[in-house]
């Protein structure tokens, strides 16, 4: 069955950065998007970013374009989130999910347990 | 950007009744491929979101028929025909037509 495992969160410095994975498994990795979504404490989902499944496509949200990275490696089954210049704003849970297409409109279908990013000096 | 805008955003309900709730978007849905790409999550306290409805109106595997969904353009419908005691969460809805992608603010069903 579909398994996504994420990792690599924690508390961390403002202005810092910090790299999330997601580990897949279950799937033809190499044949979907993957999506980051997030969850401040309390709040409701906020959609960070998108990748195609060759990696050749990538979008993200406006309150993290340029500050944020996402990333695959399709040898690996993993997909990667590369977060600097973190502020308070961004702690939160983050979630990896695997969309129903490779690329194209968005249906994210598979959801991960989540890794919490707690952003606090 | 594409507003989503749903509403109520708390739905106390009996057990046994129906539950509705609405989702705007500020602008069409309706992809150039001729598709609509909305979606339904249910957030239940302390799980990941799991996704009940894609394109508008398919259910996943797995989520029993009284979930339903509806609508078209900008003006969508998630109801629930019978509550049931497991069906407590947060309800989401979220676009995937338009870049960036966004969820409604969501919907938070109680029991009665």
């Amino acid at each position: 069955q579909v398994q996504l495992v994420e990792s690599g969160g924690g508390v961390v410095q403002p202005e810092r950065s910090l790299r999330l994975s997601c580990a897949a498994s279950g799937f033809p990795f190499s044949s979907y998007a993957m999506h980051w979504v997030r969850q401040a404490p309390g709040k409701g989902l906020e959609w960070v970013a998108i990748i195609s499944y060759d990696g050749s496509n990538k979008y993200y949200a406006d309150s993290v374009k340029g500050r944020f990275t996402i990333s695959r490696d399709n040898s690996k089954n993993t997909l990667y989130l590369q977060m600097s210049s973190l502020t308070t704003d961004d702690t939160a849970m983050y979630y990896c999910a695997r969309d129903s297409w490779g690329s194209g409109p968005a249906c994210p279908e598979y959801w991960g347990q989540g890794t919490q990013v707690t952003v606090s000096s | 950007d594409v507003v989503m805008t749903q509403s109520p955003l708390s739905l106390p309900v009996t057990l046994g009744q129906p539950a509705s709730i609405s989702c705007r978007s500020s602008q069409s849905l309706v992809h150039s491929d001729g598709n609509t790409y909305l979606n339904w999550f249910q957030q239940r306290p302390g799980q990941s979101p799991r996704r009940l409805i894609y394109k508008v109106s398919n259910r996943d595997s797995g989520v029993p028929d009284r979930f339903s969904g509806s609508g078209s353009g900008t003006d969508f419908t998630l109801k629930i025909s019978r509550v049931e005691p497991e069906d407590v969460g947060v309800y989401y809805c979220m676009q995937g037509t338009h870049w960036p992608l966004f969820f409604g603010q969501g919907t938070k069903l109680e029991i009665k």
